[in-house]
């Protein structure tokens, strides 16, 4: 069975620090991974998407890795902004029939002034 | 440019009675559509997906029923709405050849 699991479930911050969010996969055949920032009563911004023989990938503060052996992601934020508060969404794609997703439950990070 | 509209934002309705909510993408043909629900403090949950028009997979059994009259539209209805259908629910779609998805504003659904 698929699935997707993100650690921690939440997370506080103090603004400015840095925070790393974990996201493990079962996925097969793997396609590639994303990472969504969800704010609160909105669809999910796509942030970073990596396929297979990409390690890394950043967006600004944000900075995706991923390790396709052991089947971990990681999304680290810089220098976190109150604007950063979001859920964080790990996703996973399986080579099939209409590009079926996989998601985890999500990281809700609160950054604090 | 390519868009994604869902309709209504909100919407109040009590328990058994009907419900459609509609999604629409510009500026693309042939997309992959989805719909997924969102419990509150809970992570997506695909509903369904379609890969073409009148062409629909359902992931998880329910009173949920969906519909792909036209190429770039999806609805998602029901016949007699529960309790438990309340939640936020998201469109989506892959542009042809594309690999991210991306969502629409979300409806979000009070069942009283």
């Amino acid at each position: 069975k698929n699935q997707v699991e993100q650690s921690p479930q939440s997370l506080i911050i103090l603004e400015g620090k840095n925070c790393t969010l974990q996201c493990n996969y079962t996925v097969s055949p793997f396609s590639n991974l994303r990472w969504y920032k969800q704010d609160t009563g909105r669809g999910p911004v796509s942030l970073t998407i990596m396929t297979f023989s990409e390690n890394t990938k950043s967006n600004g503060r944000y900075t995706a890795t991923l390790d396709a052996d052991t089947k971990q992601s990681s999304l680290h934020i810089t220098a976190s902004q109150l604007s950063d508060s979001a859920s964080y969404i790990c996703v996973v794609s399986a080579k099939a029939a209409g590009n079926k997703l996989t998601f985890g439950g999500g990281t809700r990070v609160l950054v604090k002034p | 440019s390519q868009t994604i509209h869902q309709w209504p934002a909100t919407l109040v309705q009590p328990v058994g009675s009907p419900l459609s909510l509609e999604c629409t993408v510009e500026g693309t043909s042939n997309p992959n559509l989805y719909w997924y629900r969102q419990a509150a403090g809970r992570g997506l949950q695909l509903l369904f997906y379609s890969v073409g028009i009148g062409q629909i997979s359902s992931e998880v059994p329910q009173n949920l029923s969906a519909s792909r009259p036209q190429d770039r539209q999806f609805i998602l209805s029901s016949k007699k709405l529960l309790l438990s259908d309340s939640g936020f629910y998201l469109c989506a779609w892959i542009p042809g050849g594309a690999e991210t998805q991306y969502f629409g504003p979300g409806t979000r659904l009070l069942v009283l």
